[in-house]
């Protein structure tokens, strides 16, 4: 069956540290999601791709970035890793396909709890 | 600019009865519209969504919503909870098909109580 994983579910990293989130879809879809969920805040955007080589800053990136070389895979990464970033992340895909009919329905993987000391 | 607002972070319910979480958004064209569920510890799944067809939607578990475009909600009911209701709950809306991002409301806790 068609999935999208995150790797590590659970990380524990410094202030200052390069971190990386892998997000990995099998559905084949276009589009990518990266977003992050904070008590009282619900979900906000963090970055998002439409396709390889696509990348969109979304409301609250500063800090982070991603590439997209494949369809499969958007990491995420944590240039220098602040106490503020301490969050559960999501990663999610969409069918996409601009002009297309399409709901835009986004299917989430599981999440990654990053703490950063 | 799109925008979603869920009326109640918190809403507590007895067992069996009726549940209502409520959710109005801004749009400025028809939206899409969806409700999320997420369970502790888990990522987000679809209870259902609206996509201009009919706009009384029916999801999983028991879960409907209907898009009421003069008042601009999309609340959520379930007509008897149960125990394993309780979870967080998202409203979200896009506006164009294919290359848009959701826009998520802050999300509502169900309790559910015997």
């Amino acid at each position: 069956d068609a999935e999208i994983t995150q790797s590590p579910r659970h990380k524990i990293t410094e202030t200052g540290r390069q971190v990386t989130l892998a997000c990995h879809q099998t559905w084949n879809h276009n589009n990518m999601f990266w977003y992050r969920q904070d008590l009282g805040h619900g979900l906000r955007l963090i970055h998002y791709s439409y396709g390889v080589q696509d990348t969109n800053k979304g409301e609250v990136s500063d800090g982070y970035s991603v590439s997209r070389s494949n369809t499969e895979d958007l990491p995420l990464t944590l240039e220098s890793a602040a106490s503020s970033q301490t969050s559960v992340y999501f990663c999610a895909s969409s069918l996409g396909l601009a002009g297309a009919k399409v709901d835009n329905e986004q299917f989430f993987g599981p999440g990654t709890r990053l703490t950063v000391l | 600019a799109q925008s979603v607002t869920q009326l109640g972070s918190h809403v507590s319910v007895s067992e069996g009865a009726l549940v209502l979480l409520r959710c109005n958004y801004s749009s400025s064209v028809p939206p899409y519209l969806f409700w999320y569920v997420q369970y502790p510890n888990q990522g987000l799944q679809l209870l259902l969504k609206y996509t201009s067809a009919a706009t009384l939607v029916k999801g999983i578990n028991g879960f409907e919503a209907e898009f009421k475009k003069s008042e601009t909600s999309f609340h959520l009911t379930k007509p008897s909870a149960h125990m394993s209701d309780a979870a967080e709950y998202f409203c979200a809306v896009s506006d164009l098909p294919g290359n848009t991002p959701l826009v998520f409301g802050k999300g509502t806790r169900l309790s559910v109580i015997a």
